[in-house]
C-alpha cells in the first residue's frame, strides 16, 4: 500500500515565483489536509479537503495561498509571489472517510530566496 | 484557540530508564494521536486514543488517554537508543476534522 506521496520533496524558488506543492492521498482515502511547519516550530493545520470541495480554510493566509483537491489528480498547495517567510516544511496527510486518523506525507521543504 | 502543551521539550537520558511525556490541554477532544517525527521525515503515527481513560501498549510504550479527554501521556519503558526522535502529540478538537499539535519532545536516549 502506498502511503501519502508528496512532490517534490525539495522546492527552491526567488522571491515572487510561484510554488506548487502537490500530494496524493492514500489509496481509499478521500480526505487531505495541509499543515505548514516552520523551523523549530509545531506543524500547524492549514486547510482540508474533500475531492473539489474546501471543507475547512481556517489555518490558510488569506493571500497569495490556495489549495484545491480536484475531482482527478493530486491536491495542490498554491503559494504565489513567495517571500522569505514562506520558507517552511509543509506536510499533506490524508485520512479515510469519517474517522480523524491522518496519515502524512513526508513533506516538501521550501526554500525561498 | 485550543491549544495542547507538551512537556518536557527536550528530555535527555540514559539507555534502560523510563520517562514519561505530558500532553495537556484546557479543552476537551474527541481524539488524541501521538506521532514520531524524524529529522526530514514526515510525522508517523504510533497511536490513536478515543475514549476517556483509554489504555494502549505498544511494545515498550504505553499510552493514556485522560478520563476528561483533556491531556495524555506517553510512558516508554527502558529506553533503548532507537527511542531517540521527536515525539508529538496532536488533537481532534470537538467537531472539527483537523489536528492541533503540540510543540512536540525531543527525545535524546544516551548508550
Amino acid at each position: 500500500n502506498a502511503g501519502v506521496m508528496q512532490n517534490p520533496r525539495h522546492l527552491v524558488r526567488r522571491r515572487g515565483q510561484e510554488a506548487r506543492l502537490r500530494c496524493s492521498p492514500m489509496k481509499g482515502h478521500s480526505h487531505v489536509y495541509w499543515y505548514r511547519q516552520l523551523p523549530e516550530e509545531g506543524l500547524k493545520f492549514m486547510v482540508y479537503l474533500q475531492k473539489e470541495n474546501i471543507i475547512d480554510e481556517s489555518g490558510m493566509p488569506k493571500e497569495r495561498f490556495s489549495a484545491e483537491f480536484p475531482k482527478e489528480g493530486p491536491s495542490i498547495l498554491r503559494i504565489q509571489q513567495v517571500v522569505r517567510g514562506d520558507s517552511a516544511a509543509y506536510f499533506c496527510a490524508s485520512s479515510p472517510p469519517v474517522k480523524n486518523i491522518q496519515y502524512f506525507g513526508a513533506g516538501t521543504r521550501l526554500s525561498v530566496l | 484557540t485550543q491549544l495542547l502543551e507538551q512537556s518536557p521539550q527536550f528530555l535527555s537520558i540514559q539507555e534502560g530508564e523510563n520517562l514519561t511525556v505530558y500532553c495537556n490541554s484546557s479543552s476537551v477532544f474527541s481524539s488524541l494521536q501521538w506521532y514520531r517525527q524524524e529529522p526530514g521525515e514526515g510525522p508517523v503515527l504510533l497511536v490513536t486514543v478515543v475514549t476517556g481513560g483509554e489504555v494502549k501498549k505498544l511494545k515498550r510504550l504505553t499510552f493514556q488517554f485522560g478520563d476528561a479527554r483533556k491531556d495524555s501521556s506517553l510512558h516508554i519503558t527502558a529506553a533503548q537508543p532507537g527511542d531517540t526522535g521527536l515525539y508529538l502529540c496532536a488533537g481532534g478538537p470537538m467537531g472539527a476534522q483537523k489536528l492541533v499539535f503540540g510543540q512536540g519532545t525531543r527525545l535524546t536516549i544516551n548508550p
